[in-house]
């Protein structure tokens, strides 16, 4: 079974900071999904990237499959951003890492 | 609203009770799942349905069953509650491993 770790578990920030949040797996992998828990619980699908980086306004994904990492990257980092950033093992089926809980302080 | 519908949102039993767990999803989805989260670790897998009439076990599903009434629902149940089933509960849909959809999740606390 994939291990999926991710460092660090917890983070704070002060507005406008640039965040990155790092994962890493024991078993290569196809594909790797990155998601959001908001603070309210609702799990929303951010990224899924098998190669080199994806960007989507603020946030850029990269992953590098050799050496069994991804970083999940926050520009101009604002207090909405606070939340539980999780990445997940999509080879199979999805195994998750433990999250790291995002604090963005004004 | 395009989706996946998690209900009830919070319940309360006592141990021994039994429920379900009702989820849809209005997407098309021909992939469906149920997962557990535990404070201090990662979601977990109890059971998924990769297809309509086919359920699988996950990493988790000892104490469930599940059903996969027809394309768009998928249930779990729970027979006989105990407390270490105490958890937040998510369904999720995909197609084909990719573009997943959550539900809002379900607090089960079983006293």
């Amino acid at each position: 079974k994939n291990e999926v770790e991710q460092s660090p578990q917890n983070l704070t920030a002060q507005e406008g900071e640039f965040i990155t949040i790092n994962c890493s797996y024991s078993v290569g992998i196809s594909a790797l999904h990155w998601l959001q828990q908001h603070p309210g619980g609702g799990i929303v699908s951010l990224f899924m990237l098998s190669s080199g980086k994806k960007k989507h306004g603020r946030l850029i994904a990269t992953i590098n499959i050799q050496e069994k990492h991804s970083s999940l990257h926050i520009t101009a980092s604002h207090p909405r951003d606070s939340a539980v950033y999780i990445c997940a093992d999509n080879t199979d089926k999805l195994i998750f890492g433990t999250g790291t809980r995002l604090q963005v302080f004004p | 609203n395009a989706g996946v519908t998690q209900t009830p949102k919070f319940q309360v039993l006592k141990t021994g009770q039994s429920m379900t767990l009702q989820c849809a999803q209005d997407m098309n989805h021909n992939s469906m799942y149920w997962y557990r989260q535990d404070p201090g670790m990662g979601l977990r897998l109890i059971y998924y349905s990769a297809s309509e009439g086919t359920t699988d076990k996950g990493e988790v599903p000892n104490g469930y069953n599940v059903s996969r009434l027809n394309k768009r629902e998928f249930s779990l149940r729970l027979e006989s509650a105990a407390p270490s089933q105490t958890s937040v509960y998510f369904c999720a849909s995909s197609s084909g491993g990719v573009g997943y959809t959550f539900g809002s999740g379900t607090r089960l606390t079983v006293v």
